[in-house]
Parts: structure tokens; C-alpha cells; sequence
């Protein structure tokens, strides 16, 4: 079983509708983090928290808000959405210790229509 | 805020050559990682290779190593003996570890594809 996964995969809305992305981690990590891809512009941080009480805002938080429901879950809220919120979204997560890698979820590819 | 470049939006090598691909970076920071992820056509983003700042020795896993130059802030990735599998977008990605932050910043990416 993969140890980032999201739900959905692929999810199709249309404006003005709220959505939910679902991140799950069994890796025990504390450290998670929303990431949104678009074309030609590599990937770019949302949110991140680093623990269940703690909450950060990343480079392009506005329209987008979350939840860290659990150590290993964190969900990712588009409350109205809009067509330039289409693009690839991943979840990531990590843990302190020496190199900081962070391990990636398999993605969720938003279209709003 | 750190930056991360990479000039290069495309590329392409024959199998079995060397192709390197160029990053450089922009901080003020000191201490910091480097990353390189691949992302192949199955849109999962897969660690490469990491370089900590501090180590002045060039990292390698493989087939894959780094040229990492820090005081001209540039991490560029050779692949040797490329294989048709090594087709896939490339993400130069920096971290700063100091104050902990720890938030990756990525480059746009290079698309390699490597030829038969």
C-alpha cells in the first residue's frame, strides 16, 4: 500500500462549488504540506503544518484554506472554487531528521469548469 | 526569498549518452539542502538525488550526481548512460534549513526526453 495517499485522483467541478482534497499518511510523520503544480511553473507551496495544533500559510494560500484532522491526515479545502484553481495538487509529508526529504503523494488533478 | 532557475525547458539526449541538466539558486542563507525530483509521465514526483550545503563533496546515487557549486549558487544534474526510462520532467528544489522553515521551493522544470 502507498504510504502518501489522495483522494481523488481526479475530480471535475464547476465554479462556485466547494471542494475537498483528502490527503492520508502512514509513514508516522508529523510534518505535511499542500502543493499545487501548474505548466510552466513548477510547483508551489499552499499550506504546511508541522504538527496537529500547527497551521502555516505558503507562498499561494488565498482561496484555499485546511485541516489537520489527525497526525495522519490533512485535507485541503477549495471553499468556491474558480477555473484558475485547475491544476495538479499534491500532498507531501516528512519527517525532522537529518535530510528533510519530502515523500509525495501520487497527485489529484483538479479541473474547475 | 530564495529563487530557483532552471534555463532550461527542454531537452533532449540520446540513449546511453550523458545529458546535464543546470539549476542555479538565489539565497542569503548559509545553510541549506539541495534537491533534484523526477517526475515521469505518472505524475509521481520521485527524489533524485540531495546535496547538503555544508558537504563540499558532489553527491551521487548511481547514474545520477550533481555539480554542486556554492559559491556560484549552482547544483546542476548529469545523468550518465541515459535510459529511455530517465524521460521525465526534472525539479531543481531548495531548502533552507536554518530558522526551521524547511519549505521546498522548486524551479519550473526541465522536460528531458531521452531518444532510442
Amino acid at each position: 500500500d502507498a504510504d502518501v495517499t489522495q483522494t481523488p485522483r481526479n475530480r471535475i467541478t464547476k465554479t462556485g462549488k466547494r471542494i475537498m482534497l483528502e490527503c492520508s499518511q502512514t509513514k508516522g510523520h508529523d510534518r505535511m504540506y499542500w502543493y499545487r503544480q501548474d505548466p510552466g511553473l513548477g510547483l508551489r507551496l499552499i499550506y504546511y503544518s508541522f504538527d496537529v495544533k500547527d497551521i502555516n500559510k505558503g507562498e499561494i494560500s488565498d482561496g484555499y484554506s485546511v485541516s489537520r484532522q489527525a497526525q495522519a491526515k490533512f485535507s485541503l479545502s477549495l471553499e468556491s472554487a474558480i477555473p484558475n484553481q485547475t491544476a495538479l495538487y499534491f500532498c507531501a509529508t516528512s519527517d525532522y531528521n537529518a535530510y528533510n526529504e519530502q515523500f509525495f503523494g501520487p497527485g489529484t488533478r483538479l479541473t474547475v469548469l | 526569498a530564495q529563487t530557483v532557475t532552471q534555463s532550461q525547458p527542454e531537452m533532449s539526449v540520446q540513449e546511453a549518452e550523458t545529458v546535464t541538466l543546470s539549476c542555479t539558486y538565489d539565497t542569503s542563507e548559509s545553510n541549506y539542502y539541495l534537491f533534484w525530483y523526477k517526475q515521469p509521465p505518472s505524475r509521481q514526483m520521485i527524489l533524485v538525488i540531495r546535496q547538503e550545503a555544508y558537504k563540499q563533496q558532489n553527491a551521487t546515487e548511481n547514474r545520477f550526481s550533481v555539480n554542486f557549486q556554492k559559491a556560484a549558487k549552482s547544483f546542476s544534474l548529469k545523468i550518465s548512460d541515459s535510459q529511455l526510462g530517465d524521460t521525465a520532467m526534472y525539479f531543481c528544489a531548495f531548502m533552507n534549513i536554518q530558522g526551521g522553515s524547511e519549505k521546498l521551493v522548486f524551479g519550473k522544470g526541465t522536460k528531458l526526453t531521452v531518444n532510442p
